[in-house]
């Protein structure tokens, strides 16, 4: 079975500066996709990135980029210049066959002003 | 663009109840999920529609079943309610079958057993 880790429970970032999230997943399959969600107070589930396992290449959107090394089977998510917005919980999920999303257990991200 | 919507926002009900949770996808998408995240346990998958059918189902007990209608939406019902089904229950659709599409989220419906 799938497995997703968030190895951290809580993180802080002062505005500004830069906040990388840890994501580790074990599988046995080849041809997978991994995403980061984030969950701010509202609870809406709002994408953040996408990274297809068989591109070698990092995603990126605007301040959001991921270190995906998929050997070690880890998928951190680097948050530059963080906003007071940005503080939400955040969530690595993982897909596969059946294309049920396999989360992990969340990392609360607090942004101090 | 609408997103996908979820109703009602919160409910509450007593334990042995019965209760109907509803879901509208994105225009165009065809496939429907449901999540249960409750709290201590994190998000965990409950059902899978496409096209009408269900094509996966989460560890859950059969008093968890729903359904897919011609227009996409679906509706997730809880026989025989429980304490532990209280939980925020969030429905996701993505455009087609096929591995890796994106998930977009509702806003969830709130559920309260007491």
């Amino acid at each position: 079975a799938q497995t997703v880790t968030q190895s951290q429970p809580e993180m802080s970032v002062q505005e500004a500066e830069t906040v990388t999230l840890s994501c580790t997943y074990d599988t046995s399959e080849s041809d997978y996709y991994l995403f980061w969600y984030k969950q701010p107070p509202s609870r809406q589930m709002i994408l953040v990135i996408r990274q297809e396992a068989y591109k070698q290449q990092n995603a990126t959107e605007n301040r959001f980029s991921v270190n995906f090394q998929k050997a070690a089977k880890s998928f951190s998510l680097k948050i530059s210049d963080s906003q007071l917005g940005d503080a939400a919980m955040y969530f690595c999920a993982y897909s596969t066959s059946g294309s049920r999303l396999t989360f992990g257990e969340g990392t609360q991200l607090t942004v101090n002003p | 663009e609408a997103g996908v919507t979820q109703s009602p926002t919160h409910l509450i009900k007593t334990r042995g109840q019965q209760v109907t949770l509803r879901c509208s996808p994105i225009s165009g998408h065809t496939s429907v999920y449901w999540y249960q995240q409750a709290l201590g346990l994190g998000l965990q998958f409950l059902l899978w529609y496409d096209e009408g059918e269900e094509r996966n189902r989460g560890n859950f007990p059969p008093r968890f079943s729903g359904r897919q209608f011609p227009n996409y939406s679906s509706e997730l019902n809880v026989n025989a309610l429980e304490l532990e089904d209280s939980a925020l229950y969030l429905c996701a659709s993505s455009p087609q079958v096929s591995l890796g599409e994106t998930q977009y989220f509702g806003p969830g419906t709130r559920l309260l057993v007491l």
